[in-house]
């Protein structure tokens, strides 16, 4: 059974920083690409970054390109995220999930339980 | 506004059955790029329903099924049941975004 768990959500003010991680376990972590998906309060989902198994493919949203960078540690079976320039509409609940292939491209299949960003002064 | 266009909140008793639609473009759905469904119970995390248009992962029943055509595709849930209330998305990949992309969202009630 796969296993996700995100930590370092909390309140941060506008235009500061924080760290996200997901910690992975159950499944060969440097075998698999990696999502970030939010949700922000009441709302849908919203696609965030993905990160190739390597780590040498990385791709954002447009919303947060510039402003976030997804990274990982195979070493350590972890993802992350940093956000810089935190921005009121960032507030959400951060999901890691876990790629995975069908036909000619990828999907988030397993999804961790989230861990909630606010931006509030 | 979602890349992909779900409808607006569907209702239906128990036993009956109900479609859900995700509309797309040439961009992705119509690109080829396959569709994926999420179900979000109430204050949890989305769970993988059905995977590559068609197929649905080993634990979910067979009352869920779904199709695409074009560029669009659709979700059915049959005989519902009460434990069916929660919200689903759809997703697929878009080529000109270069992004993976989400239906806004619909929410299933049980009467």
């Amino acid at each position: 059974q796969v296993q996700l768990v995100e930590s370092g959500g909390g309140v941060v003010q506008p235009g500061r920083s924080l760290r996200l991680s997901c910690a992975a376990s159950a499944f060969t972590f440097g075998h698999y690409g990696m999502h970030w998906v939010r949700q922000a309060p009441g709302k849908g989902l919203e696609w965030v970054a993905f990160i190739s198994y390597e780590g040498s493919k990385k791709n954002y949203a447009d919303s947060v390109k510039g402003r976030f960078t997804i990274s990982r540690d195979n070493s350590k079976n972890t993802l992350y995220l940093e956000m810089n320039s935190l921005r009121p509409e960032d507030t959400a609940v951060y999901y890691c999930a876990k790629d995975e292939y069908y036909g000619s491209w990828t999907y988030p299949s397993d999804w961790g339980q989230g861990t909630l960003v606010t931006v509030s002064s | 506004q979602s890349v992909l266009t779900q409808p607006p909140p569907v209702s239906g008793a128990p036993g009956q059955r109900v479609t859900i639609s995700c509309t797309g473009s040439s961009s992705n759905i119509g690109a080829g790029f396959d569709v994926h469904w999420y179900q979000q119970l109430p204050e949890t995390a989305p769970k993988l329903l059905i995977y590559g248009n068609t197929n649905r992962p080993s634990g979910v029943p067979d009352r869920f099924s779904a199709s695409k055509s074009g560029t669009s595709a659709s979700l059915a849930i049959s005989g519902l049941q009460a434990e069916d209330e929660a919200h689903y998305y759809c997703q697929s990949y878009d080529i000109s975004l270069s992004a993976w992309v989400f239906g806004g969202g619909t929410k299933l009630t049980v009467l």
